[in-house]
């Protein structure tokens, strides 16, 4: 298996409400991202987890929480976003060597969040 | 500062016709460099890499890439490109050595006409 899948494709929710989505690889990666894309920008990276700790957050705002509850699995929870906040949210994951990073990346399709 | 510049916003070939995309960085020594491409609404896909050894580096879809470390750049080319290369193309680095983070630049969109 050489995917990494994300659920869902696409988001709609307000304001006040709270949604996760969720990434999945089965590649044995132990190293994972959450990555923001605005319409004609590159990615921007969000989070990163090495074995299933959190090693690089880039000063994201508290109302994204995300979370690793295993090797294969990534959530990313929201919680009162704002209208801004609607992009592409792409996962990706990374195979480690010797504890250090290979820094080839294999993302997901990602999940198109709305914010109304 | 360190950087990654892809100096074209958008190329538009022909069918048929030979490509080339460019790609600068500008760090204090040679990152490793990533190509990607990412069609309409869907993920990043990886199109080749540059580690170190041979400057000519092949990748999936027929791309290739040379790094010139004299120049500072990682371009991509295509012999001859087909109407479902167009998609939007990455130039990424990362600091051998550094975080797992990868720089990405702007990107450059390709438009093939028929």
């Amino acid at each position: 298996d050489t995917e990494v899948t994300q659920t869902p494709k696409h988001l709609v929710m307000g304001m006040t409400n709270k949604k996760s989505l969720k990434c999945e690889q089965h590649m044995g990666h132990r190293a994972m991202y959450w990555y923001k894309q605005k319409a004609k920008k590159p990615p921007e990276l969000m989070f990163v987890y090495s074995y299933e700790k959190l090693s690089i957050n880039e000063s994201v705002p508290s109302r994204f929480s995300p979370e690793c509850p295993n090797s294969s699995l990534l959530n990313l929870h929201l919680h009162a976003l704002q209208p801004e906040d609607s992009a592409l949210y792409l996962c990706a994951s990374s195979p480690l060597r010797g504890g250090q990073s290979s820094y080839e990346q294999y993302f997901g399709p990602g999940t198109r969040l709305t914010v109304t | 500062a360190q950087s990654v510049t892809q100096p074209d916003i958008h190329i538009t070939v022909s069918e048929g016709a030979s490509l080339e995309l460019r790609c600068n960085y500008s760090y204090g020594a040679t990152p490793y460099l990533f190509w990607y491409v990412q069609s309409p609404g869907q993920g990043l896909q990886l199109l080749l890499k540059y580690f170190s050894g041979d400057t000519l580096v092949q990748g999936i879809k027929g791309f290739e890439a040379e790094f010139k470390r004299s120049q500072s750049s990682f371009n991509l080319r295509k012999p001859s490109v087909h109407w479902s290369d167009a998609a939007e193309y990455f130039c990424a680095v990362a600091i051998p050595g550094g975080s797992e983070k990868l720089v990405f630049g702007k990107g450059t969109k390709l438009t093939v006409n028929p």
